[in-house]
């Protein structure tokens, strides 16, 4: 099946500093990725999402100067989370989904702010 | 708004036992029904889907059942394995004008001791 690869898979940072997680669609293009949050034993909390070319579209609530989204390409998404604070620690997975409309996962990426 | 709710976990059974993890929803339209399943450590994975009413969705011996009078899209298998252990996400497809946005329920874990 399709592969969607996460990095980094784990990354520790000082709070203030400001962290980049991309996710790549290995073996397809996908023209829309989605970016998630998830606090631990909770679901998955819908960021934004990522098209290719444009914008992202932001879900309520979510700062749009905190955590930066760039669709460059067919195949990579990156999320930056600026000036990080612990509160910020979470694991953020991130989507993309297929040309037929099916979606795949990548493997998340667990942020720790110190 | 559209939402899914599933059952509070954690869920721990013996090897061999039935499973149930009890699903349903709310929405405006026909959403399509989804089961994700998420191993430790790893990114979530398609189970298994079902796109219209009494569609069953089935895949390594789960099933689950599109209920639209009942609004529900229960999991079941017959014989639960240690390797079985993980969270499972109910979620809804929500049609939008270009892409679907999925919606996920607060999952499910389960854990299986031989």
């Amino acid at each position: 099946g399709a592969v969607v690869s996460q990095h980094p898979s784990w990354v520790i940072c000082k709070s203030g500093t400001s962290v980049k997680i991309e996710c790549r669609s290995l073996d397809f293009q996908a023209t829309t990725m989605f970016w998630y949050r998830q606090f631990p034993k909770q679901s998955l909390m819908l960021m934004a999402t990522s098209n290719e070319g444009s914008k992202a579209t932001y879900e309520q609530g979510v700062e749009k100067d905190k955590f930066l989204i760039n669709h460059a390409s067919l195949t990579l998404s990156t999320l930056t989370v600026t000036s990080a604070h612990p509160e910020d620690s979470s694991f953020y997975i991130c989507s993309a989904l297929t040309f037929t409309g099916e979606l795949f996962f990548g493997e998340g990426s667990r942020l720790t702010v110190l | 708004g559209n939402s899914v709710t599933q059952m509070e976990g954690p869920v721990t059974l013996s090897e061999e036992a039935f499973l149930t993890i009890n699903c349903t929803y709310t929405a405006t339209g026909y959403p399509s029904l989804f089961w994700y399943v998420q191993y430790p450590g790893e990114g979530l994975q398609l189970l298994l889907k079902a796109t219209k009413a009494d569609d069953k969705g089935s895949n390594k011996g789960f099933e689950a059942t599109y209920r639209k009078e009942t609004t529900s899209f229960h999991l079941e298998k017959g014989s639960v394995q240690v390797s079985d252990s993980a969270v499972y996400f109910c979620a809804l497809s929500q049609p939008g004008t270009s892409y679907d946005k999925v919606i996920f329920g607060p999952g499910t874990s389960l854990s299986v001791i031989p």
